[in-house]
């Protein structure tokens, strides 16, 4: 079956320091993976996608994830965090289940940015 | 344009209100989710509808019941709900199964709902 773990609930860090937040993925299939966001009080955004191609991939606002296979990761990171960056983060792989596409999410990460 | 919208924002009802959500997206997505998400939970699927037939029923109780009225619109109606239902209720939509591996789904701002 799969399944998705993010191994760290909540991730503490200050303004303009890096962080990565981890996702660690179980499947026997092909691997389509997924993080979101969500600020606070608001709905859930997408964020970036691995489907398939570079195994690096970046969003707009300076994130990127990178996929291994090997390690069955795909984990999250920012070079310099703002204050803004401040969110839930869920880790998600699609899952193609009775016909029909379904999200396995991660139980989140509270990524806290202090001044 | 990847926006999914939800209505109303806020939802205060009573255990023996009768109440509607509504959701609805343009993008042509032939798929229609609705989410429950408890506070500091990831979400977790109630429906999904596939080109406005209902797909999967995650064995949610009767008193939730979804209605898919065209391609761009998903409603769920509730009845005689508990305290517990309270939560973030969210919507998503995305193409649809069978279009290869670029299926992805789109979330709304949801409804918060509170069952006094």
């Amino acid at each position: 079956a799969q399944s998705v773990t993010q191994l760290d609930s909540q991730v503490p860090v200050f303004e303009e320091a890096p962080v990565e937040l981890r996702c660690n993925y179980s499947s026997s299939v092909s691997v389509y993976l997924f993080w979101y966001v969500q600020y606070p009080n608001q709905g859930l955004q997408l964020l970036l996608k691995y489907l398939s191609g570079s195994t690096l991939v970046e969003s707009i606002n300076g994130f990127e994830a990178e996929f291994n296979k090997s390690q069955t990761s795909f984990h999250l990171r920012k070079p310099s965090v703002h204050i803004s960056d401040t969110a839930e983060y869920f880790c998600a792989v699609r899952l193609f289940s009775g016909g029909y596409n379904k999200l396995i999410f991660g139980a989140g990460t509270r990524l806290a940015v202090h001044p | 344009d990847t926006e999914v919208t939800q209505t109303p924002k806020h939802l205060v009802m009573g255990m023996t209100n009768k109440k509607s959500l509504k959701c609805e997206q343009h993008m042509g997505h032939r798929a229609m989710y609705w989410y429950k998400q408890k506070a500091k939970k990831p979400p977790e699927l109630m429906f999904v509808y596939s080109y406005e037939k209902l797909s999967i029923n995650e064995s949610v109780p009767s008193r939730f019941s979804p209605e898919c009225p065209n391609s761009s619109l998903l409603n769920l109606h509730l009845h005689a709900l508990q305290p517990e239902d309270s939560a973030l209720y969210l919507c998503a939509s995305s193409q649809g199964s069978g279009v290869g591996n670029t299926d992805t789904q789109y979330f709304g701002p949801g409804t918060r709902l509170t069952v006094l």
